[in-house]
C-alpha cells in the first residue's frame, strides 16, 4: 500500500511569489489533515478535510492560505502571497476515520523556504 | 489552555543505555496520547497509542506507558538505530492532534 505523498519535497520562494504544495492520501483515506512546523517549535495542525469538505479549519493562519480538496482525493495548500514567516516543513495526515482507534500516516513533508 | 510538554529536548545515550523519554499534557477531552518517531527528511511514524491510565504497549526496545497527567517512552539498551525525534501527541475532541517539540535522541556505539 502506497504511503502518503507530498509534492515538493522542498520549495525555495521569493516573499510574495505564490506556492502549491500537494499531499496524494492514501487511498480509502477519507480523512485529510494538513500541519505545519516552524523551525523550533511543535508541529501544529492548519486543517482537517473529511472528503471533499472542510471539517475543521481553525489552525489556518490566515487568509493567505488556501486549501482546497475537490474530489475528496488529493489535497492542495496555496500560499498567496508568501511572507518570510511561512517558512517550515508542511506535513499532510491521512486517516481512515476519526474514532479513537484511528491512526493517522503522515507523508514526508514539504520543507518550504521564503527569502 | 491545552499543552504538550517533551523532556529533554535531547538525550544521548551510550548503546545498551537504557532511559525515558517523558511527555507531560493538559488536555480536556483527551481521546489518545500518540507516540511518533521522526528520522530526518521524513514524516512521523507511529509508534503507539494509549488511551487510558495505566495502558502499557511495547514494541522491541520501546514500552510506553501512560498516567493521568504524563506518559513515557522506556528505552530499553537501545541501538544506535534508534536515534530519531521521538514526537508525543494527544487527540482530543475535534481530532486534532496537538504535538510536543520532541525529544532528539542520539546513541552512540
Amino acid at each position: 500500500e502506497a504511503g502518503v505523498t507530498q509534492f515538493p519535497s522542498h520549495s525555495v520562494i521569493e516573499k510574495g511569489q505564490t506556492v502549491t504544495l500537494r499531499c496524494d492520501p492514501i487511498s480509502g483515506h477519507d480523512n485529510l489533515y494538513w500541519y505545519r512546523r516552524v523551525m523550533g517549535k511543535e508541529i501544529k495542525f492548519l486543517l482537517h478535510f473529511v472528503k471533499e469538505s472542510k471539517q475543521d479549519e481553525s489552525g489556518m493562519p490566515n487568509n493567505r492560505f488556501l486549501a482546497e480538496r475537490t474530489g475528496g482525493t488529493y489535497s492542495t495548500l496555496k500560499v498567496q502571497p508568501a511572507e518570510l514567516e511561512d517558512s517550515g516543513v508542511y506535513f499532510c495526515a491521512t486517516a481512515r476515520g476519526t474514532g479513537i482507534n484511528t491512526e493517522a500516516f503522515f507523508g514526508q513533508g514539504t520543507r518550504l523556504t521564503v527569502v | 489552555e491545552d499543552q504538550v510538554t517533551q523532556s529533554p529536548e535531547a538525550l544521548r545515550l551510550q548503546e545498551g543505555e537504557s532511559s525515558s523519554l517523558n511527555c507531560s499534557y493538559t488536555v480536556s477531552g483527551l481521546r489518545g496520547l500518540f507516540w511518533y518517531r521522526q528520522d530526518p527528511g521524513k514524516g512521523p511514524e507511529f509508534l503507539f497509542t494509549l488511551y487510558s491510565a495505566g495502558e502499557e504497549k511495547e514494541k522491541e526496545r520501546l514500552k510506553a506507558t501512560l498516567t493521568k497527567k504524563e506518559s513515557f517512552l522506556h528505552i530499553t539498551a537501545p541501538k544506535p538505530e534508534d536515534s530519531a525525534t521521538y514526537l508525543c501527541a494527544v487527540k482530543r475532541s475535534g481530532n486534532q492532534f496537538y504535538f510536543g517539540t520532541g525529544t532528539s535522541l542520539t546513541v552512540i556505539p
